[in-house]
């Protein structure tokens, strides 16, 4: 039972332009969301993230949205720069879950190409 | 900053072979977690632990176990290393809310 998916194997997009990333949830229970960013041979690296009492929470030129009734949740890059490039991972939490070891759950990942 | 090491970042291993895998990370975390990343398959979890001694299985914990007598060092064993195994291998420790990760270890089994 995938809880969280990313949908879009992969997305490209200009140099310039806006970078949307996408994510659906299908446990009510999570209420922390984040998203990660990988390079190749490289390990996954903290982005932004997003409490459940938030819809929106900005870092720079990263903005993630949170629709709760709809159990989606978006990552906005503005403007994206080649090296935004990457593999980029959904993760959630339920923080309610005592005995959950703090295990996050992952989506499958969106492969982010910018051209310059 | 916490600091997660993984011992290796590339390994190339036999068929047959008993592979550790090591991870160690400087701020005295309770929980660890050991990922493999494969392309459209995401970050799948291995194992993880919350404590010293203390092991979980995760979702693909077939062909592998670990091992945690000290709370900064998390080991990853595969006890016969098959060529299903060549993955990309994440260590983690939980950090506020969040994971921070290791450099990963490349292990290709041939």
């Amino acid at each position: 039972d995938q809880q969280v998916k990313q949908n879009s194997p992969s997305l490209s997009v200009q140099e310039g332009r806006i970078s949307i990333l996408n994510c659906d949830y299908t446990n009510s229970m999570f209420d922390y969301f984040l998203w990660y960013k990988k390079y190749p041979a490289e390990g996954p690296t903290f982005l932004i993230s997003i409490s459940s009492i938030k819809d929106k929470n900005e870092d720079g030129r990263f903005t993630v949205f949170l629709n709760k009734s709809a159990k989606h949740l978006s990552l906005h890059i503005v403007p994206s720069q080649p090296g935004d490039s990457a593999v980029y991972f959904c993760a959630a939490i339920s923080r309610k879950k005592e005995t959950s070891g703090s295990r996050l759950t992952f989506g499958e990942g969106t492969q982010l190409t910018v051209n310059p | 900053d916490v600091k997660v090491t993984q011992s290796s970042r590339y390994l190339v291993k036999r068929t047959g072979e008993k592979v550790f895998l090591e991870c160690v990370q400087d701020m005295d975390h309770e929980n660890m977690f050991w990922y493999r990343q494969d392309p459209g398959l995401g970050l799948r979890l291995i194992y993880f632990s919350y404590d010293v001694k203390m092991k979980e299985k995760g979702d693909i914990p077939e062909g592998y176990s670990v091992s945690r007598e000290k709370k900064e060092r998390f080991s990853l064993i595969l006890e016969s290393a098959s060529t299903n195994q060549t993955s990309m291998y994440l260590c983690a420790t939980y950090t506020n809310y969040g994971y921070t990760f290791g450099s990963g270890t490349r292990l290709t089994v041939v």
